[in-house]
Formats: structure tokens, sequence, C-alpha cells
């Protein structure tokens, strides 16, 4: 098992430029998770969804958004990007919090290093 | 909102120490709390998973315990080594929604 992949690894763009990073997982999670972390804030959660075709806000969804199409695929966009999304973007994923007693670890992809210019 | 601390923000100590590390959360009402480690420049690792209604688990030399009660839960590493130095984070899943809460984390550092 690869568990949870990201790509790419950096990215440098220009202010307005778009992109799409890409997270897939093969463990048949349930949850996908988008985080940035910064220096001195910590990792805030951007977008999470719960299921294939479902997607809901966290704590710092602007300008971002996400699309779950596949069940394995978590993808974060970016349509006019800024400085201030220059940051260290985590996916990760989770099996399910639903019903008592069910495990819900997270596992956590390797990052993607984004500069905005 | 829930809020997470960590402290000591930083911390040195020779190898084979015992050490403690300690999380705090403000709001009790969690799913669960996950103990984590970050090496520079990478991903975050798994380490424990504390489900609310546990009181600690053990990994090895690792064993973190949960105080939901007191919002607290520590992370004990027995005999520490060069290796283990990190950043350590605890995270917090509120249990009416999908949402990990992390804590700033604590930077170990462990000299040979």
């Amino acid at each position: 098992n690869a568990g949870v992949t990201q790509t790419p690894k950096f990215r440098v763009l220009k202010t307005g430029q778009s992109m799409t990073l890409l997270c897939a997982q093969d463990m048949n999670h349930e949850y996908m998770y988008w985080y940035r972390q910064d220096p001195g804030m910590g990792l805030r959660l951007i977008h999470y969804s719960v299921g294939e075709g479902t997607t809901a806000k966290g704590e710092v969804p602007d300008g971002y958004n996400v699309s779950r199409l596949k069940k394995q695929n978590f993808l974060l966009g970016l349509e006019s990007a800024a400085p201030s999304q220059t940051s260290v973007y985590f996916c990760a994923s989770s099996f399910t919090a639903v019903g008592g007693g069910s495990y819900n670890e997270q596992f956590f992809g390797p990052g993607t290093r984004l500069t905005v210019l | 909102k829930q809020e997470v601390t960590q402290i000591p923000a930083a911390l040195s100590v020779p190898e084979g120490e015992n050490l403690v590390l300690n999380c705090s959360f403000t709001d009790s009402a969690i799913y669960n709390l996950q103990w984590f480690r970050q090496d520079p420049g990478k991903g975050l690792t798994s380490l424990l998973l504390i489900q609310s209604s546990q009181r600690e688990q053990t990994s090895g030399r690792l064993n973190a315990s949960l105080d939901k009660s007191s919002g607290r839960s520590t992370l004990y590493i027995a005999a520490s080594q060069p290796g283990d130095s990190a950043t350590y984070l605890c995270a917090v899943m509120e249990n009416y929604g999908q949402n990990f809460v992390f804590g700033p984390g604590t930077r170990l550092s462990v000299l040979p």
C-alpha cells in the first residue's frame, strides 16, 4: 500500500494563477481532509469530505475549492492564487467516525510546498 | 471554539531520559485524541490514537493517557533516543463533526 500520496511535491505560482493539488489514498478510507500548515499557526483544516461526492468547509476554506469525484481521490483547487496561500498543504484520510467505537485514525500524505509570488 | 495547547513548546534532553509531553484542550466533548510526530520537511506520522472511552494507549516506548474531564493528555516517552528528535503534535476530533483541531506542537531534541 502506498498510503496517502500527494502531487505535486513542490510548486511555485504567480499571483492570479490557478492550480490543482491531487491527493490519493489506497486504504479505502471514507473521510479525506486538506490542511495547511503555517509557521506559528499550526495545522488548520481547509475542507474535508465524508464520502464520495461530498465536501464540507473547514476552518479556513476561503480561496479554495475541492472535489471528491472518486472515493480514493480528493482534489484541492486554487482558482486565483494569492501570496497568503503560500504554505505547506497536507492531505489526510481516515476510516469513519460513524457509530460508537469506530476507529478513526488519520493518515497523512508527505505534503505539497506551495509558494505564491 | 475548541483550542488545543501543548506545553512545553520546545524541550531538549540528554539521551536515555524519560520525558512527558503535555496536551490540553478546552472542550471535553471530543471523539478521540491522536498523537503525531513530524520530522522537519515531512508529513505527520501517527503514533497513538486514544478513543474518548479509553484512558491510555501504549506502543513500544510510548504511552499516551487521556483525561477527558480535565481536558488533558500526556505522551510519555521512555528511554529517549536521538531518533526521537522531532515535533510532536496532538489533535482532538470533535464529537459533532469531523473536524480535527491540532495543537502547535512540542519540538523535542534528544542529545546523544
